[in-house]
């Protein structure tokens, strides 16, 4: 099992740029989830899914769009990039049911937006 | 929605001595808390969780403690080692998990 699998691990954008995160599991997870990593912050929890066709709002959605088309992958979408997203952002999925609600991170996508 | 803070930011203990890092949640409906070690470069992983229903779960040399009516929860590392540093991160609830913003340990040798 490859796990959380993310592209790119690096990215540099312009502002107003779009691009999309890539983000596939390989667990049969049916939630995954994106946060956002800035110094003295800690993760900020920007958009999750509970199962494919469902998805919710996290903590600091705004300037983000995600679909979940299948278990699989959970793509981030920026629509159009500013500098106050240049962060760390990171995919998370986790077991549905039972006692263990563990996530699971993506090994991370660094992004600087200029 | 829930809010997590997280005390203090930055610790610097002495190799073998303990630690304790607390952590403070909003949301009373909360019932997960799990605790995350981030080393430098890389990403999050699990080293404890405890479920509301339970006030105490140890592991090796790392606990958690959980006061549901405080709604205050905290992990102690004893006999602290160097591999102990790093960035440590509180949480309140599951997959959607809102995080404290993190406590960076320093272990002297």
């Amino acid at each position: 099992n490859a796990g959380v699998t993310q592209t790119p691990k690096f990215q540099v954008l312009k502002t107003g740029q779009s691009m999309t995160l890539q983000c596939a599991q390989d667990m049969n997870h049916e939630y995954m989830s994106w946060y956002r990593q800035d110094p003295g912050m800690g993760l900020r929890l920007i958009h999750y899914s509970v199962g494919a066709g469902i998805t919710d709002q996290g903590e600091v959605p705004n300037g983000y769009n995600v679909s979940r088309s299948t278990t699989e992958d959970f793509p981030l979408r920026l629509l159009s990039a500013a500098p106050s997203q240049t962060s760390v952002y990171f995919c998370a999925s986790s077991y549905s049911g039972g006692e263990n609600e563990k996530l699971f991170f993506g090994s991370g996508t660094q992004l600087s937006v200029l | 929605g829930e809010n997590v803070e997280q005390h203090p930011s930055t610790l610097s203990v002495q190799e073998g001595d303990s630690a304790v890092i607390k952590c403070t949640y909003s949301d009373s409906a909360s019932n997960y808390f799990p605790w995350y070690k981030q080393e430098l470069g890389k990403r999050p992983q699990l080293i404890i969780d405890i479920r509301s229903n339970v006030g105490e779960k140890k592991d090796q040399r790392i606990a958690v403690t959980l006061n549901k009516t405080a709604k205050h929860f905290s992990l102690h590392i004893t006999e602290t080692q160097p591999e102990d540093s790093a960035v440590y991160f509180c949480g309140a609830g599951g997959f959607k998990t809102i995080f404290g913003a993190g406590t960076r340990l320093f272990v002297k040798a």
